[in-house]
């Protein structure tokens, strides 16, 4: 099956400084990729839609400054959270769509990367 | 606007049978997916609907009825590792997914 990682898998850093998730879709080539946030007993809560090329979309609310995506290969998707608060603790999610048609529309998740920022 | 509603928390014994219901609301359709969520973990794939009907894979089982905005996940023989989060998402015309908030699972010996 297909399969996406994430890393780092946990990471805690200090306020005001600026953390990288990389996501990758490791046997499958993904022309989209999304990113969700997900706080404690919460649904997750789509922050952006990238794809491989172009500017991601972000959802109303997501500061696109703050919350930086490159989608620069068909493999690898990358978030920046810049400046990071407490606030921005959370569980980070990516998923993967796959560029095949059979899998059109399923996608597939990471791990997670839970970030705590103190 | 667009939801998706489902219910927040459902109690079941260690080998019986539930239902989780989920009822939406999107503009345009083009399926439903059905995520299991343990704590602490990403979601995994259960399901997929766009057809009306019954899909059977093994102890789940996913219903779909478009016309009444609606589907249920039905999962059998429970065992305890089936507590977890059952996660509700609906494709919408832009084949984006809309998320239901989760309905967390308790699975009682």
């Amino acid at each position: 099956g297909a399969v996406v990682s994430q890393h780092p898998s946990r990471v805690i850093c200090k306020s005001g400084t600026s953390v990288k998730i990389e996501c990758r879709s490791l046997d499958f080539q993904a022309t989209t990729m999304f990113w969700y946030r997900q706080f404690p007993k919460q649904s997750l809560m789509l922050m952006a839609t990238s794809n491989e090329g172009s500017k991601a979309t972000y959802e109303q609310g997501v500061e696109k400054d703050k919350f930086l995506i490159n989608h620069a290969s068909l493999t690898l998707s990358t978030l920046t959270v810049t400046s990071a608060h407490p606030e921005d603790s959370s569980f980070y999610i990516c998923s993967a769509r796959a560029q095949t048609s059979g899998d059109l529309y399923e996608q597939y998740f990471g791990p997670g990367t839970r970030l705590t920022v103190t | 606007g667009q939801n998706i509603d489902q219910p927040t928390e459902m109690t079941a014994t260690e080998g019986a049978i539930v239902q989780i219901n989920c009822t939406y609301q999107t503009s345009g359709f083009n399926g439903l997916f059905w995520y299991q969520q343990h704590a602490g973990e990403a979601p995994t794939f259960l399901s997929y609907n766009v057809l009306d009907g019954l899909e059977e894979k093994g102890r789940f089982s996913s219903f779909l009825s478009r016309s009444k905005g609606y589907s249920y996940l039905l999962l059998k023989e429970l065992q305890m590792k089936d507590s977890a989060s059952y996660l509700c998402a609906a494709l919408d015309s832009n084949y984006q997914l809309i998320w239901g908030a989760g309905t967390k699972l308790i699975i009682k010996p």
